[in-house]
């Protein structure tokens, strides 16, 4: 079955760039997506399509998909940014959900 | 504004049923495909099963495949979910879900989430 790997937990200063992995086979050759959850809350979409933002998702949320990774990367990191961020992908009528990394802004 | 709100989340022993229900507003259920996902206390997102707008597909994760069974009614604007022969592990926050593209198969990215109902399985 397919694999969505990403790291646990990632730290970063305020102020700063995070960018957070997410890992599978030939990746690249599909849809990447991303998902904000904080505590006690539900999912949030903050890129689709690879790079895409929904409305309402600040400019410092970007997105890349090439090979077999795919990346979040925030820019200008804010307290407020702190979550788990979870990647997702469609594979063979399934979908796949990467097993989620911590943010943490230090 | 979009909103999903599930109910029919509770307590109940192993090897029992439950059903959940996602009542939907605010866009035109009928031209969404739809999707659950689970999530355990403490642990990441998973997907359980999608349907499409005209039920002609459905998809459920190889955890859940032959128990469980989704569907919907879009002249009621409802998603649910029929859980049979349910287990410890299907302990978990059970989510509603609305697919970002209007008019397709299931097969992309989930726009609007419900804030969830909790299943409980235990003796």
């Amino acid at each position: 079955s397919y694999e969505l790997t990403q790291p646990p937990s990632v730290s970063v200063s305020p102020g700063q760039t995070a960018s957070i992995t997410c890992s599978g086979s030939k990746l690249g050759n599909k849809y990447a997506c991303w998902y904000q959850q904080k505590p006690g809350q539900s999912p949030v979409l903050v890129i689709y399509q690879d790079s895409k933002r929904p409305s309402g998702i600040p400019e410092r949320f970007s997105g890349s998909n090439s090979g077999n990774t795919a990346t979040l990367t925030v820019s200008g990191t804010q307290a407020m940014d702190e979550a788990d961020y979870y990647c997702q992908a469609w594979d063979s009528s399934t979908v796949v959900f990467g097993g989620g990394t911590k943010l943490t802004v230090l | 504004e979009v909103q999903l709100v599930e109910s029919g989340g509770g307590l109940v022993k192993p090897g029992g049923s439950l059903r959940l229900s996602c009542a939907a507003s605010g866009f035109t259920f009928s031209t969404y495909s739809m999707n659950w996902v689970r999530q355990a206390p403490g642990k990441g997102l998973e997907w359980v099963s999608s349907i499409s707008s005209s039920t002609s597909y459905i998809y459920y994760a190889d955890s859940v495949k032959g128990r469980f069974t989704i569907s919907r009614d879009n002249a009621k604007s409802s998603l649910y979910l029929q859980m049979n022969s349910l287990r410890a592990e299907d302990t978990a926050v059970y989510y509603c879900a609305r697919d970002g593209v209007e008019m397709a198969t299931p097969g992309n990215y989930f726009d609007y989430w419900g804030q969830g109902t909790l299943v409980t399985v235990s003796s």
